[in-house]
């Protein structure tokens, strides 16, 4: 079954911790991407990685990390410096064709305390 | 990308035919319509794209019409698991815009039985 995963779909961290969120896709698309979704608002994009090894600063990356050491996996690091990080994230992914269709995957609900 | 204007919110009864309106009279020449629906809680559901012909898949049908400045999109027999929110988005692959989907307020659309 060709697809994206997210996990957890919960996650509760104090604040101050650092805390890492998986996306992996298995569909051999080239590019991924990070959104966040604040309640009654639409998404908003926090990075996207092209290719493997190269990834570019979307609308709001402060206080946010990611890597794309593989094909398949964009993880999400939200740092202690992100200064409201409790959201709904959203990782997506897309061939990276002229019509740029991107999939997403179900979501991370992030609370923090 | 152009914005778009949606009506905040539509009913339709179930078996119905949802038909969704949405206002892009800013378009340009080479940007696509984009439809994608959320469903409480989960990730955005890509639905239909199209540049200006009319589209159908096995989700539904995009009209555009020959201005390209509206566009329908039209869920043939609507059920109670189409209740989501439905968002039209016009964008151009590349330059500045890449990765970025700008999602709206959305259409909040509930079928009721």
């Amino acid at each position: 079954d060709g697809g994206i995963t997210q996990s957890p779909k919960y996650l509760f961290r104090k604040e101050g911790q650092n805390v890492t969120l998986s996306c992996e896709q298995n569909l051999n698309h080239d590019a991924m991407y990070w959104y966040r979704q604040d309640p009654g608002q639409g998404l908003r994009l926090i990075y996207y990685s092209q290719i493997v090894n190269d990834f570019q600063k979307g609308d709001i990356a402060e206080g946010y990390s990611v890597s794309r050491e593989k094909k398949e996996s964009f993880p999400l690091t939200v740092t202690s410096a992100q200064k409201n990080p409790t959201a709904f994230y959203l990782c997506a992914s897309s061939k990276g064709d002229t019509t740029d269709t991107q999939y997403f995957g179900p979501g991370t609900r992030l609370t923090v305390l | 990308d152009a914005k778009t204007t949606q009506p905040p919110s539509m009913d339709c009864a179930e078996g119905r035919a949802a038909n969704l309106p949405c206002n892009h009279s800013t378009i340009s020449g080479n940007e696509y319509v984009y439809w994608y629906r959320q469903i409480h809680s989960q990730g955005p559901q890509y639905i239909i794209h199209g540049l200006k012909n009319n589209e159908t898949n096995e989700m539904a049908s995009l009209i555009i019409t020959e201005d390209r400045k509206s566009s329908t999109l039209i869920l043939p027999h609507a059920t109670l698991r189409d209740t989501a929110v439905y968002y039209c988005i016009v964008r151009v692959f590349g330059g500045t815009s890449y990765g970025k989907l700008t999602f709206g307020q959305g259409t909040i659309l509930t079928v009721h039985p």
